[in-house]
């Protein structure tokens, strides 16, 4: 089974900019991987950000975009504010089955 | 909003099995499908597996091949998660979530607690 990398941990200062990476141990990763990213709060459900690469949704505020990179999947958060300090985590598809990345905890300070 | 209802929080005997089930809005299992994830404390995300209810048929994790079970029952638009032989390292919070047939969840349920404490 393909192992998904994220960074462990990353401080961003509030109103700076982060990108949080996702590679595969298969390659690069491409849109046929259909990354999706969450935010994920404590004690709360996971909340689905970023689809399809970099579509977003409904409620994703504007500073969260996300894109191919270096042959990974990037978020990047411009702006960040101070409730968005979580844990992300990345998705990727891989012939029919789907892994997650261990996941990025993510502190504004 | 769509909204998936899990059931209660589960205190469980190593060994035993737990049942986890989830419901969802009318119409969900006619095109989308369910796909389970658990969070170990201190762990990340881990997807167990995922139905397409229209299909009916499972796909499973490596990891978890031969000890989970995933069913859905489209006359109730409820599915389950039925994990046996269970472990202390088991203990996590369980989700279902609704998910695009690449089983990548989009829109998920408030999670389940199962401790396994003898």
């Amino acid at each position: 089974q393909a192992v998904v990398t994220q960074e462990p941990s990353l401080t961003v200062s509030p109103g700076g900019t982060v990108t949080l990476t996702c590679g595969s141990s298969t390659g690069a990763v491409t849109s046929g991987h259909f990354p999706y990213w969450y935010q994920h709060k404590p004690g709360q459900a996971p909340r689905t950000l970023i689809y399809d690469t970099t579509k977003k949704q409904s409620w994703t505020p504007a500073r969260f975009s996300g894109s191919l990179l270096g042959g990974k999947a990037a978020l990047t958060l411009s702006g960040a504010q101070p409730e968005d300090e979580a844990d992300y985590h990345c998705l990727l598809f891989f012939s029919g089955v789907v892994v997650f990345g261990g996941g990025t905890k993510l502190t504004v300070l | 909003q769509v909204q998936l209802v899990q059931s209660g929080a589960e205190v469980k005997n190593p060994g035993s099995s737990v049942k986890v089930s989830c419901q969802a809005p009318g119409g969900t299992f006619n095109t989308y499908a369910i796909s389970w994830v658990r969070q170990a404390p201190g762990q990340g995300l881990e997807w167990m597996g995922g139905i397409i209810p229209i299909s009916g048929t499972p796909k499973y994790a490596q990891k978890f091949q031969g000890r989970v079970t995933i069913l859905a029952d489209k006359s109730t638009s409820t599915a389950y998660m039925e994990l046996s032989s269970l472990r202390s390292d088991d203990t996590a919070v369980y989700y279902c979530a609704r998910a695009a047939y690449t089983y990548s969840a989009d829109y998920w349920g408030q999670g389940t607690l199962v401790t396994v404490s003898s």
